[in-house]
């Protein structure tokens, strides 16, 4: 079957740097998205990843390694408005989105 | 502003009624989506719609319809079929399925159903 796995929670410091990870296993790639959802609104859209590397945005940067089967999100200097979720989502060979459960990210003072 | 409106936002319903949720974009995009999200999974697709008059069953079709009448809109039924209809509903919408361009999501429907 296909899964994508994201850790539920995490917790970080207002200034500081997160990375959360995104582990996939589906059937075939057509790239990778990561999107924003705060609690009770839309997912927005942060990344597309459909090549090996990083891509930086601004305070946000994503990384993928196909062969790993592995993605992570990074961000640098934490504010409180970064306290949502963060949805990591592939394209399959069928260009059908399979998504993970997201994780919840919260910053603390 | 272009973009994807979900009416209404909450939503209450007596177990065995349908309720209809709304969505209309006026993004000119021809693919239109509705995704069920509930605690602690991924977001699960009920019905895609790719152009007008036409739409396939997503994986969990079971207990809802749809129609698309009109490119901006693509309403989505939740009828009394369905067993555990309580969840959070979005609307979204893209370029046609198969380029990379990211999904357009609406503020969502809260449905409670008791």
């Amino acid at each position: 079957g296909q899964n994508i796995d994201q850790p539920t929670e995490m917790t970080a410091t207002e200034g500081a740097i997160v990375q959360i990870n995104c582990t996939y296993q589906t059937s075939g790639f057509n790239g990778l998205f990561w999107y924003q959802q705060h609690a009770g609104e839309a997912p927005t859209f942060l990344s597309y990843n459909v090549l090996d590397g990083l891509e930086e945005k601004g305070r946000f940067s994503s990384f993928l390694s196909r062969s790993k089967g592995y993605s992570y999100l990074l961000l640098k200097e934490l504010q409180m408005k970064d306290s949502a979720s963060y949805l990591c989502a592939v394209m399959d060979s069928n260009y059908q989105l399979i998504w993970g459960a997201g994780t919840k990210l919260i910053i603390k003072p | 502003d272009g973009g994807i409106t979900q009416s209404p936002k909450y939503l209450f319903r007596k177990e065995g009624q349908n309720v209809t949720l709304s969505c209309e974009q006026n993004l000119n995009h021809d693919a239109m989506y509705w995704y069920r999200q509930d605690p602690g999974q991924g977001l699960r697709l009920i019905y895609y719609s790719q152009i007008v008059n036409d739409f396939q069953k997503g994986d969990i079709a079971e207990g809802y319809s749809v129609s698309r009448e009109k490119k901006e809109s693509f309403p989505l039924t939740v009828t009394s079929a369905q067993k555990n209809p309580t969840a959070f509903y979005l609307c979204a919408s893209s370029t046609p399925t198969g380029d990379s361009s990211p999904l357009h999501f609406g503020n969502g429907t809260r449905l409670t159903v008791t």
